[in-house]
């Protein structure tokens, strides 16, 4: 099974939103919704921010969003602040019984 | 608290045998899925497998399998990857993680085992 596809990077300033885009195929991201996405700081194990495309988990500022459409998922972030700047990984359940991540994209905050 | 509390970092050497572990402990180890997760220096995060402590049952990544074991000690609430003869290639660090099965993610995760491969 392939990696699913991210942008490796994505930038924005202070303030404004991002959209970091998933892409699976229908074995993967489009016959599921077990997507979810991950931030990891330099360093760091990573954290849980969505789950199951687009559920919070406590403690994740509602600034972060998920959602999906076909075999693209989705994660924005609105009101970027300087502590968001980070590593984030999507990852899905597959038709396999197995897990695949994305490849990963760096968000700076201009 | 849920914890998971991953055994210290190693040096080896091409060939050798390493077993790392993952001792977690704060919830119910034997009904809830444990895998393990790699990260190659500056690279991405890659789905390794993961075990159901109480029966044992183990998944694979069609990547990994083969090239690894995942087990687990119910007794002592511990995982364990497991290598029979280590490559420079297995350079990473290794995170293990509890994932919920049912609704597809990791909730909690290992602070990491650094494993150095180097003759």
């Amino acid at each position: 099974q392939s990696a699913l596809t991210q942008p490796p990077s994505v930038s924005g300033s202070a303030g404004q939103s991002v959209t970091i885009s998933c892409t699976g195929t229908s074995s993967d991201v489009g016959s599921y919704n077990r997507v979810s996405w991950y931030q990891q700081p330099p360093g760091t194990a990573p954290k849980l921010m969505i789950y199951e495309v687009s559920n919070r988990p406590s403690g994740v500022p509602d600034r972060f969003s998920g959602s999906k459409s076909g075999n693209t998922a989705s994660l924005t972030i609105s009101g970027l602040q300087a502590e968001d700047e980070a590593d984030y990984y999507c990852s899905s359940y597959t038709s396999s019984s197995t897990w695949v991540f994305g490849g990963g994209t760096k968000l700076t905050v201009l | 608290e849920v914890q998971l509390v991953q055994s210290g970092a190693e040096v080896k050497k091409p060939g050798e045998s390493l077993k790392i572990s993952c001792k977690g402990s704060g919830y119910s180890f034997n009904s809830n899925w444990i895998g393990w997760v790699r990260q190659m220096p500056g690279k991405g995060l890659e789905w390794m497998g993961i075990i159901y402590p109480g029966d044992s049952d183990t998944r694979y990544s069609p990547s990994f399998q083969g090239q690894v074991t995942i087990s687990a000690d119910k007794s002592v609430s511990t995982a364990y990857l497991q290598w029979s003869s280590l490559k420079a290639s297995d350079t990473a660090m290794y995170y293990c993680a509890r994932q919920r099965y049912s609704y597809g993610y990791i909730d909690y995760w290992g602070q990491g085992t650094l494993v150095t491969v180097s003759s």
